[in-house]
């Protein structure tokens, strides 16, 4: 079983609408949660990051983590083509360097 | 303030050659991360390198690959006779602090392995 779990797609949703994109995780230990936007052909850029459960907001994104179930959340409110992206959600220990990643979800938003 | 730089930004190979990446960190950051990821996969974690120092290289291949991070110059990672399933994108990123979850990634260099 994968550490982090991420439906890869592609998911494409008209421009206006609100996304919801989703991973789960197995292991317990996992503190910090992230999301990167990766546009194709380049680095990834860490858009949010949430410690433990809990929401967090910035702009028109929405990082969500409920530890209960394991499960991270990233809503896209009033997406725009400029959103059309690969989305990576990770995972990091609170020890060490390493990064956990999803299998990255391909977003296409259409004008 | 420049960014994580990595060069060469594609690198082609033919099989048995050697391939050496380059990372440059953002200014300020002595942490530095490489991550790999092939076609259709995420980002798997490599190694992990302070400088002259490799903390964590669990996620590295036990042959042909190795990392390092010496007090002057970028960090380097090298692949010895690489083969076809070589081929990736290879990530460098950096952070500020010891094991901080804001890595900053550089935009990749793309190995092609003929």
């Amino acid at each position: 079983q994968k550490e982090v779990e991420q439906d890869p797609g592609p998911l494409s949703v008209p421009e206006g609408a609100i996304v919801s994109l989703n991973c789960t995780y197995s292991n317990s230990a996992f503190q910090y949660f992230m999301w990167y936007r990766q546009y194709s052909r380049k680095g990834p850029e860490l858009l949010m990051y949430t410690y433990s459960s809990g929401n967090k907001e910035d702009g028109r994104f929405t990082a969500q983590v409920d530890k209960s179930s394991k499960y991270i959340s990233l809503f896209i409110r009033d997406s725009q083509p400029s959103d059309s992206a690969t989305y990576l959600c990770a995972s990091w220990y609170n020890q060490g360097g390493k990064l956990i990643f999803g299998q990255g979800t391909e977003l296409s938003v259409k004008p | 303030n420049a960014g994580v730089m990595q060069n060469p930004r594609h690198l082609v190979r033919r099989r048995g050659q050697e391939a050496r990446l380059r990372c440059s960190p953002m200014k300020g950051h002595s942490h530095v991360y490489w991550y790999r990821q092939l076609p259709e996969e995420g980002l798997k974690f490599m190694v992990y390198l302070q400088k002259e120092n490799i903390i964590d290289e669990s996620g590295m291949p036990k042959e042909r690959f190795s990392a390092e991070f010496p007090k002057e110059g970028p960090s380097i990672l090298r692949i010895q006779q690489v083969v076809r399933g070589d081929s990736a994108a290879y990530f460098c990123a950096s952070s500020q602090t010891s094991g901080t979850e804001t890595q900053y990634f550089g935009p990749g260099t793309r190995l092609l392995v003929l």
